[in-house]
């Protein structure tokens, strides 16, 4: 079965850092999302992506992040300078939309310290 | 803003018992989605189900069933004979159209040997 796939599993980075979290989506699928979940917490959306162009971003997702699809394939979300309360998980999801499934990917656990 | 309930913050049973996690959504329109995604310490999010809004059968699925009712926009989730490895936080979660999958808080599911 088809997977959205999430480079690296597990990503430490120092508070102010730049950090790039890397998704492959399934590769007939046109929409795209990513998500977070704080520690304990639900899981919050942050960006959609259709069109090669944000489509609704959250109030979570301030100018520190951005999304881009460089190359067609992969799917990244880059936050410029990290801060403590970035930690969390970072989910990667895509849909084909209507009846074809929405799926996510595995996860980048992203500790800032 | 639509949104999802999840009234049940922590349920603890003891294994074999049967349990019953409730959700209640919001939605204005006619077509949406609604998922169920259980998430177990190592923190992936497992898909359970997705259920089309038009199609109001019960489904059930080995020890798994749902309870759509759409007249009171609730779509609870009964595991029955419950095991150990059912613990894990369970997430109801609708999808609008083709907009993104909003998540409850989810029900921390504690299965006591």
């Amino acid at each position: 079965e088809p997977e959205v796939t999430q480079t690296p599993s597990h990503q430490v980075t120092q508070m102010g850092q730049e950090v790039i979290l890397r998704c492959v989506p399934i590769s007939n699928h046109l929409y795209f999302y990513w998500y977070r979940q704080i520690l304990g917490q639900k899981v919050e959306f942050l960006v959609s992506f259709y069109n090669n162009e944000i489509s609704e971003k959250s109030e979570i997702f301030d100018d520190q992040f951005s999304v881009e699809r460089p190359d067609g394939s992969n799917f990244t979300l880059k936050i410029r300078s990290t801060k403590l309360e970035d930690s969390a998980m970072y989910f990667c999801a895509s849909s084909g939309g209507g009846d074809y499934g929405y799926t996510f990917g595995s996860g980048t656990r992203l500790t800032v310290v | 803003a639509q949104k999802v309930t999840q009234a049940q913050t922590e349920i603890s049973v003891v294994e074999k018992e049967d349990v019953t996690l409730d959700c209640v959504y919001e939605t204005r329109d006619t077509t949406y989605y609604l998922f169920w995604y259980k998430q177990p310490p190592s923190g992936e999010l497992v898909f359970l189900i997705r259920r089309n809004s038009f199609d109001e059968q019960n489904e059930i699925s080995g020890r798994y069933s749902w309870n759509f009712q759409k007249s009171t926009s609730s779509f609870n989730f009964t595991i029955t004979a419950s095991q150990v490895v059912d613990s894990a936080v369970y997430f109801c979660a609708p999808q609008y159209r083709d907009d993104k999958i909003i998540f409850g808080k989810g029900t921390r599911l504690h299965i006591l040997p």
